[in-house]
């Protein structure tokens, strides 16, 4: 069955630095992989959409990489700062056409000032 | 930006009833809305995905009987937990997409449920 995994355990930097997540899937083909942003007792905020055909994107500070042949994206948010703190999500979409998503249970990260 | 709500934001209920959860689409209208269901530090689970004027089409392990989705107009969507148990106590989360495939999905804040 399809699985998708995020590294469980929290992620602490320091501020300044460079966070990078990341999102490993197996059994599963996706036509695009979309990155969002969740805080607590909150619903998750779209950040980045990467597609197949594509190796990377960026926006503002943040950047993603996709690799089909890896079946792996990784997330990187540079110069972090404590804002940035939350649990970050990775999810993939296949080329139904339903957009539909399976998402990853997410990685918490904590940039520490 | 595109908004989605929720109402209500937090619901607390005795086992036996039903609770409605209203997701409406502010400032666009939504082809499609999705339902999730999120337990404590896991993933969004896929429970439904509502078209307009169409029945819900409802994932594996879902029941429908038990997840009322009703999806009347183009800015609004409901799930109804019908006799609500402990069990059904978790995060509900909305979704809703202007277009098809691999448009964005803007998510409600979502709705804490909890079953006496």
């Amino acid at each position: 069955s399809q699985k998708i995994e995020q590294n469980s355990e929290a992620l602490n930097i320091q501020e300044g630095k460079t966070a990078t997540l990341t999102c490993n899937y197996t059994n599963y083909s996706p036509a695009y992989l979309q990155w969002y942003r969740q805080d607590p007792g909150r619903g998750p905020v779209f950040l980045l959409l990467i597609r197949e055909n594509e190796k990377e994107k960026r926006k503002e500070r943040l950047k993603v990489t996709f690799d089909t042949t890896l079946k792996q994206s990784l997330f990187h948010i540079t110069a972090s700062q404590p804002a940035d703190s939350a649990t970050y999500l990775c999810a993939l979409g296949g080329s139904s056409n339903t957009g539909k998503l399976i998402f990853g249970q997410g990685t918490t990260l904590q940039v520490k000032p | 930006g595109a908004v989605v709500s929720q109402h209500p934001s937090r619901v607390i209920c005795k086992s036996g009833t039903s609770v409605k959860i209203e997701c409406r689409s502010l400032d666009f209208q939504a082809t499609t809305m999705f339902w999730y269901r999120q337990f404590p530090k896991q993933s969004l689970m896929l429970m439904a995905t509502s078209n307009e004027g169409s029945k819900a089409t409802y994932e594996q392990g879902v029941e429908k009987d038990k997840f009322l989705i009703n999806h009347a107009s183009l800015t609004l969507s409901t799930l109804t937990v019908t006799s609500a148990h402990p069990e059904d106590s978790s995060f509900y989360i909305c979704s809703a997409m202007r277009g098809r495939g691999t448009d964005t999905q803007y998510f409600g804040p979502g709705t804490r449920l909890t079953v006496l």
